[in-house]
């Protein structure tokens, strides 16, 4: 009940090209749903996040779509860049102090 | 202006030693995170505090880790009698008053703790 799972492990995409990563999760408390970057060697920054009661929240290129029904959430990268290689990581929760994680997605945009 | 610190960056010792890490929140950041990211996972809560106590430590694996924050600033995670498996990042997070405020964790860079 308080997993979160997160596809792919690994993703590669052109330079331009829309990068998508989906979380799932079990537990219908959780009312906050985060996604974080994760660069090499650095603590993990906040990107986007959502709660509930909408179902889609876009910030620039990044766009979180929620579906209630299903406990599915995404994070869809518009016109990746190299710049956006890193790892990402959605979360889950109930308030924002305890985060369950999802195991993380390693996105590499090739130039 | 300054984000969470963390120190050290780096520290290995042996199994059956003891730890301590050290996290530094940003200034005026009442409710401070500890999580543990092992290698190829996502991080793994351990506990919250809100001010000097402890509201939540249901995360802390056994009674071999201990966390600490006496004066509601600064924060420390003591690790006892270290195992091999307790090999991992420590990250540390801090922000306004966490439970149901829905304020940003923001998290430092981490302790990278090989236990050898």
């Amino acid at each position: 009940q308080q997993q979160v799972k997160q596809s792919p492990q690994s993703l590669i995409v052109q330079k331009g090209g829309i990068s998508i990563i989906n979380c799932a999760y079990e537990n219908t408390a959780f009312d906050y749903f985060p996604w974080y970057q994760q660069f090499p060697g650095k603590g993990p920054a906040l990107l986007i996040a959502i709660r509930p009661d909408v179902s889609e929240k876009k910030e620039g290129r990044f766009t979180i779509s929620f579906n209630k029904s299903a406990k599915q959430f995404s994070l869809h990268i518009m016109d990746s860049q190299p710049g956006d290689s890193a790892t990402y990581f959605c979360a889950a929760s109930r308030g924002t102090y305890k985060y369950i994680f999802g195991t993380g997605t390693r996105l590499k945009v090739l130039a | 202006g300054a984000g969470v610190s963390q120190t050290p960056s780096n520290k290995v010792t042996e199994k059956g030693k003891y730890v301590e890490l050290r996290c530094d929140p940003i200034s005026g950041h009442t409710a401070l995170y500890w999580y543990r990211q092992s290698l190829g996972q996502g991080p793994e809560f351990l506990i919250y505090f809100q001010g000097t106590g402890a509201a939540d430590d249901s995360g802390l694996p056994n009674d071999r880790f201990f966390a600490v924050r006496p004066e509601g600033s600064v924060s420390t995670l003591k690790i006892q009698r270290t195992e091999r498996g307790d090999s991992a990042v420590y990250l540390c997070a801090s922000s306004l008053p966490g439970a149901i405020s829905y304020n940003e964790q923001f998290f430092g860079p981490g302790t990278r703790l090989t236990v050898l």
